[in-house]
């Protein structure tokens, strides 16, 4: 099982506050980092998978970065929204397709 | 949630009882995974299996705990003896054949208590 670890465990900003938060993992047998968000009571909803070192995608006012060889991934927020709040969870898979999370970060977005 | 579903969405056990929590992938999809919530945690690994294959049980407690996911019919779940500590939301995901790249699609979750 691969040791994920993100941080901030939780966070609270101000609307309209921009945002990031780290996945880090080990890079061996590395073969690509998901992303997904997780609201309360619902099923976690797939953001973005990345692969190649230097990746960067964009959904919207949310970001992601991914550095392969030193293990980690960012995932930025610009301009936070209150229905933004949700845990967001970071998954590598490696070459046997196998996915571990990581306890995630949650995010509340105060009005 | 792209068509995964779990059911019972909730499941009520007393202690010693056995539960049975099934999954149906999205058609198609021939890998399912199995996942844990402990209150207050996230989501923990428990089993990744292919179609009548176990691939990786290696974060699946080693006594009561069981899963099985047939040629024909819905991945299981299979909790002999729940105890409280069981109780947990378990959610399934699923995946097609060979696509690494691909995401997991998740189900809603099955909430089960133990009493």
């Amino acid at each position: 099982i691969l040791n994920v670890e993100q941080s901030p465990q939780s966070l609270h900003v101000q609307e309209g506050d921009s945002t990031n938060f780290t996945c880090s993992f080990p890079s061996s047998n590395f073969y690509a980092l998901h992303w997904y968000r997780w609201e309360t009571a619902k099923s976690p909803e797939a953001l973005f998978v990345m692969t190649l070192n230097g990746d960067e995608k964009k959904k919207g006012r949310i970001s992601a970065t991914l550095n392969t060889k030193e293990g980690y991934s960012y995932l930025y927020i610009k301009g936070s929204q209150p229905e933004d709040s949700a845990t967001y969870l970071c998954a590598p898979s490696n070459t046997g397709n196998q996915f571990y999370f990581g306890t995630g970060t949650s995010l509340t977005v105060i009005p | 949630n792209a068509g995964v579903m779990q059911n019972p969405r909730h499941l009520v056990r007393r202690r010693g009882q056995e539960a049975r929590l099934r999954c149906s992938p999205v058609k198609g999809h021939s890998h399912v995974y199995w996942y844990r919530q402990l209150p207050e945690e996230g989501l923990k690994f428990m089993v990744y299996l292919q179609k009548e294959n176990i691939i990786d049980e290696s974060g699946m407690p080693k006594e009561r705990f069981s899963a099985e996911f047939p040629k024909e019919g819905p991945s299981i779940l299979r909790i002999q003896q729940v105890v409280r500590g069981d109780s947990a939301a378990y959610f399934c995901a699923s995946s097609p054949p060979r696509a690494l790249r691909s995401t997991i699609y998740f189900g809603e979750g099955s909430w089960l208590t133990v009493v």
